[in-house]
């Protein structure tokens, strides 16, 4: 089973630019989030996909950031445009749909995001 | 909110010592608790879990104890190996409208040395 991947492995763009990271969950798995880890602090939250829906957007840190999931496969998240701020390393994960119980995310290896 | 603190890294051990990363975390409700390892070049695995009081999750030697009184979630090992550095997090998660996001720690960079 091919696990979470994420494209690119690095992004290197300046202030101003746009870019679209992409991330292909396991196959099967209906729950997707983007997580993102901003100059070695804490990992954090930026929102949730349920298929195709948004259940979650809470973490989102401004109208920049914008993230789709069409047809509830691969997602997309888009940064446009960029500030020196959004550098960091953009995670996903994905994990099958639960009912009360915790389903394991699994995680891709990240794409590393460097605004000049 | 949620939140979880973890200790300061990096960290440096010789082969064969013992390993202690403490995490203790605030939650509003009845939070599951993991800690989660990442090797070089790699993403993020989950090593342990715990989902109530007083469980022990364990794996590849490492173990962590949920302990709520002291709202508190640390990773041991007795015996490190160098294979073993990697950065360490600790995370909870709360179960919310059919999806478990995580809150997690800033991580703990381990470098275990020969």
């Amino acid at each position: 089973e091919a696990g979470v991947t994420q494209f690119p492995s690095h992004s290197v763009i300046e202030k101003g630019q746009t870019v679209t990271l992409r991330c292909d969950p396991i196959s099967g798995h209906d729950n997707l989030y983007w997580y993102r880890r901003v100059m070695g602090k804490e990992i954090k939250f930026l929102l949730h996909f349920v298929k195709e829906s948004k259940q979650d957007e809470s973490g989102m840190p401004n109208n920049r950031f914008l993230a789709e999931r069409t047809g509830g496969t691969y997602s997309t998240l888009k940064v446009q445009p960029a500030e020196l701020e959004d550098s960091g390393v953009y995670f996903c994960a994905s994990s099958r749909l639960g009912a009360g119980s915790y389903n394991e995310q699994f995680f891709g290896p990240g794409t590393r995001l460097t605004v000049l | 909110g949620d939140s979880v603190t973890q200790m300061e890294g990096p960290v440096t051990l010789s082969e064969e010592a013992f390993l202690t990363i403490n995490c203790t975390y605030t939650a509003t409700g009845y939070p599951s608790l993991f800690w989660y390892v990442q090797y070089p070049g790699e993403g993020l695995q989950l090593l342990l879990k715990a989902t109530k009081a007083d469980d022990k999750g364990s794996n590849k030697g490492f173990e962590a104890t949920y302990r709520k009184e002291t709202t508190s979630f640390h990773l041991e090992k007795g015996s490190v190996q160098v294979s073993d550095s990697a950065v360490y997090f600790c995370a909870l998660s709360e179960f919310t409208g059919g999806g478990n996001k995580l809150t997690f720690g800033t991580g703990t960079q381990l470098k275990v040395e020969l």
